[in-house]
């Protein structure tokens, strides 16, 4: 079956430290993108990709990296610029990019301050 | 910011009856979509409606689009506790790279 694969699924990290969050899709889509959500908030864009080894930032992207050096996977760093990390982070991807495809999700990462 | 807001922000029904939820934007979109978050999970994709369509089917959802109001709205119909969700409009601007999301209607079905 294709599809979106996030992990972990729930994640720790403590004062100071970077983490990494994991994104792999094999629905041979072209874009990708990260969302962070907080409680009962809709979805804010982080970073997103139209292309292996392309990315933008999105509306919040202070504290936080990514690469995409390969078109199945889009691995997010939060670092420890990010002061309030705590949150639901979501990753998608649609065959292209521009805002005219659907997005498929994957079920998300939940990270915690220790 | 076009950002699509949702009406209302919570609603709570009973199962079989119908379920109406309204988004409203600001700016000239290319297409407007509608995604459902069970609770703890990714969001589903549901609908895309164009900019010019007025409405669009899909089982017992049903979709209007207002260009001239900038607002669409989802119609659950004969609704069912596993429609219990959140529910999301998100908006594409005429020449944006990316979707914008709303902040969502909580939809709880009482059986």
């Amino acid at each position: 079956d294709g599809g979106i694969t996030q992990s972990p699924k729930y994640l720790f990290r403590k004062e100071g430290q970077n983490v990494t969050l994991s994104c792999e899709q094999n629905l041979n889509h072209d874009a990708m993108y990260w969302y962070r959500q907080d409680p009962g908030q809709g979805l804010r864009l982080i970073y997103y990709s139209q292309i292996v080894n392309d990315f933008q930032k999105g509306d919040i992207a202070e504290g936080y990296s990514v690469s995409r050096e390969k078109k199945e996977s889009f691995p997010l760093t939060v670092t420890s610029a990010q002061k309030n990390p705590t949150a639901f982070y979501l990753c998608a991807s649609s065959v292209t990019g521009g805002g005219n495809q659907p997005q498929h999700f994957g079920d998300g990462t939940r990270l915690s301050i220790l | 910011s076009q950002q699509g807001e949702e009406d209302p922000q919570a609603l709570s029904i009973q199962e079989g009856e119908n379920a109406t939820m309204n988004c409203s934007y600001k700016t000239s979109i290319n297409n407007l979509q509608w995604y459902r978050q069970n609770s703890g999970r990714g969001l589903v994709h549901l609908i895309l409606i164009r900019s010019n369509e007025r409405e669009k089917h899909s089982g017992r959802l049903r979709v209007t689009l207002d260009t001239s109001k900038k607002s669409s709205s989802l119609l659950i119909t004969a609704s069912r506790a596993a429609d219990t969700a959140s529910y999301f409009c998100a908006t594409a601007a005429q020449g944006a790279q990316k979707l914008v999301f709303g902040q969502g209607t909580r939809l709880t079905i009482n059986p």
